[in-house]
């Protein structure tokens, strides 16, 4: 059974740009849940979709914003990208609201 | 916001060691998540506890949820070289809506072949 699949893997952007991670989660699972990730610290919670409606939103700016399609992927989009932007970005996935999280593998993304 | 502080940071342990590491929280926990973290990889889902008092085991690896839903225990018997990583506990309080997870700072195993 495939996990949870996040493109691209690695992600070099110059600040100002725009960029786009994608992520397909669990067959039969209906919630997607994007993380940021900065080396040596735990993942900080970005966006909860659940059944295609933003159910929770972290302590981010304006400039990260994410949607789920009616198949239940993913995309988180970050504009006006900065420096402190460098980070592994998790999406996880879970059948339903309330249950556990399953993560993929990250998108490494490097702001220079 | 709330927190979850892990204990201790970091690890180094001789092989065949057992392992014991704690998370605590301010504020109460309804679930608490046990993931381990290989480097450049996600975060892999090891133990979920959803019950005051629940001992669970997967493995050499037992965790238990804390009576007061404050505090979460992992321990990890006759450590292996594998078992190096990154350990998170994880949580979503009765206080946030959907499953967004608030994670600790991680403890960091590594062991001495």
């Amino acid at each position: 059974d495939a996990g949870v699949t996040q493109s691209p893997t690695h992600l070099i952007k110059t600040r100002g740009q725009h960029v786009t991670l994608r992520c397909s989660p669990i067959s039969g699972h209906k919630s997607v849940s994007w993380y940021q990730q900065v080396l040596g610290q735990g993942p900080q919670f970005i966006f909860q979709y659940y059944e295609k409606e933003e159910r929770g939103r972290g302590n981010f700016p304006d400039r990260f914003s994410a949607r789920q399609f009616p198949n239940y992927s993913s995309e988180l989009n970050v504009n006006a990208l900065l420096l402190g932007d460098s980070a592994l970005y998790l999406c996880a996935s879970s059948p339903g609201l309330y249950t556990e999280a399953f993560f993929g593998q990250g998108t490494r993304l490097t702001v220079v | 916001g709330q927190q979850l502080n892990q204990s201790p940071q970091s690890m180094f342990i001789q092989e065949g060691e057992d392992v014991s590491m704690n998370c605590t929280s301010s504020s109460i926990f309804n679930t608490w998540l046990w993931y381990k973290q290989d480097p450049g990889e996600g975060p892999v889902l090891l133990i979920a506890l959803y019950k005051a008092g629940e001992l669970t085991s997967n493995g050499r690896l037992t965790a238990q949820f804390g009576i007061t839903r404050k505090d979460s225990f992992l321990n990890i018997s006759a450590s292996i070289p594998s078992d190096v990583g990154i350990y998170f506990c994880a949580g979503p309080s009765l206080y946030n809506a959907g499953n967004m997870l608030t994670f600790g700072g991680g403890t960091r195993l590594m062991v001495k072949p």
